[in-house]
């Protein structure tokens, strides 16, 4: 299976800040990559998929980038419903396996 | 409005059944593959299952292959997962999902509310 590894674990930010999650996978998924919001109690909400495209109606604000192993996710100025999980995804090959999690605090 | 209501969660005991359905509303159930998604108690999301819009495929992470199987009734707009042999660590929310595909990748679209299944004796 391949694993991806997440980037930091959490992180402290501030209303306005601009924050950027990293994803690696452990072998190459070409642009295959999504991302995901979660908040306590909630299902998942999908933020961007193939690497950059922008889900409708999610704000632009996010933005994603990255190919083969490497891949970022930006928030380019937070707002207070953004403090949440985070998670990337590989859908290269079944497994369609998840990042461990990035939990964005408020500072 | 797309709406995929998970049921059939509870308490049950180690190496007991239970069948988790998802009813689907809102989109054309039968054109799209399916997924179950796991995440137990304050941990991260595992990816449990697919099948494919017709049923003819699916796919099981090795966690969970021989115990658990996936399967759809499109005449009922319905998915559903059967677990068997029930493990303490199989106790999570789960969460089925609506995939659409982009350059042949699939994304988790939509997702259900989640049903929680605890495992304990």
């Amino acid at each position: 299976d391949i694993q991806m590894t997440q980037s930091p674990s959490s992180l402290s930010a501030s209303v306005g800040d601009r924050v950027t999650i990293t994803c690696r996978a452990s072998h190459t998924i070409t642009s295959s990559l999504n991302w995901y919001q979660q908040k306590p109690g909630k299902a998942p909400n999908l933020l961007i998929y193939a690497a950059s495209s922008l889900q409708s109606g999610v704000p632009s604000r996010f933005s994603g980038s990255g190919s083969g192993t490497d891949f970022t996710l930006t928030i380019s100025s937070l707002q207070p419903e953004d403090f949440a999980t985070y998670y990337c995804q590989q859908s290269f090959s079944t497994g369609y396996t998840f990042g461990q999690g990035t939990r964005l605090e408020i500072k | 409005q797309v709406q995929l209501v998970e049921s059939g969660g509870g308490v049950v005991q180690p190496g007991r059944s239970l069948r988790l359905s998802c009813a689907a509303s809102g989109f054309t159930f039968s054109s799209y593959g399916m997924h179950w998604v796991r995440q137990a108690p304050g941990k991260g999301l595992e990816w449990v299952a697919v099948i494919s819009f017709d049923g003819t495929n699916n796919y099981h992470t090795d966690s969970v292959k021989g115990r658990f199987t996936i399967s759809r009734d499109n005449s009922k707009n319905t998915l559903y997962l059967q677990m068997n042999s029930l493990k303490t660590e199989d106790t999570a929310v789960y969460y089925c999902a609506k995939e659409k595909r982009s350059s042949g990748w699939p994304h988790f679209q939509y997702w259900g509310q989640g049903t929680l299944v605890t495992v304990s004796s």
